[in-house]
């Protein structure tokens, strides 16, 4: 079955680094593109990033864009979110979620992993 | 910078009809932003409800249908049940690369 499992989660203090991962089984991950979508503690759904099937797209949320790299390994069926110059307001449960080439909603999402930042 | 609006929160009685609605600061929603609608209960993963405005996804319940209202999309809940208390996420199609969230209505049913 679908499953999409990230890691890499953890406490982490502002200003250095972390790298999440998100490992897919069950589908034809080079047939999806990949998003992350996080969620802070109590508050809404906010969009990340977005690579498309083959990588060769990325989109960034602003709040993100210049600190935060997406990539992917088709090969290994996985997404990675490298997430660099943490700020506290980046403290948040980390979602990946698929969607398939061509269509305009998400399908199905991972658990979660959730980030920390604070000193 | 344009904001995708929704009810913070709504209640509804068992049984009744609720509809939640997802609009646009700036503008009207229509087909073409490709509404789609999410479930989630705290704790839990978003669960895909309704996609393309009105398709339910695999696996949800026909109480659940969406549509476009005057100049909003909508999700309705018909007959609802106690296990449909959960916060409702909508998400437009903006154009490239974007896909924006609105701020999630809380449904409670009491």
């Amino acid at each position: 079955q679908v499953q999409l499992e990230e890691s890499g989660g953890g406490v982490v203090q502002p200003g250095r680094s972390l790298r999440l991962s998100c490992t897919a089984s069950g589908f034809t991950f080079s047939s999806y593109a990949m998003h992350w979508v996080r969620q802070a503690p109590g508050k809404g759904l906010e969009r990340v990033a977005l690579i498309s099937y083959d990588g060769s797209n990325k989109f960034y949320a602003d709040a993100v864009k210049g600190r935060f790299t997406v990539s992917r390994d088709n090969s290994k069926n996985t997404l990675s979110l490298q997430m660099n110059s943490l700020r506290a307001e980046d403290t948040a449960v980390y979602y990946c979620a698929r969607r398939l080439r061509g269509d305009y909603h998400f399908d199905y999402w991972g658990q979660g992993t959730l980030v920390t930042v604070s000193s | 910078q344009t904001v995708v609006t929704q009810e913070p929160s709504f209640s509804v009685s068992p049984g009744g009809t609720v509809t939640l609605t997802c609009g646009l600061s700036s503008g009207s929603v229509s087909s073409s932003y490709y509404p789609s609608w999410y479930q989630q209960t705290p704790g839990q993963s978003p669960r895909t409800l309704i996609y393309n405005t009105n398709t339910r996804s695999s696996g949800v319940p026909d109480r659940f249908s969406g549509s476009i209202l005057g100049n909003k999309a909508a999700l309705t809940i018909t007959g609802a049940q106690a296990d449909d208390e959960s916060n409702y996420y909508c998400v437009l199609y903006m154009g490239t690369g974007i896909w924006m969230f609105g701020g999630g209505t809380k449904l409670t049913v009491l």
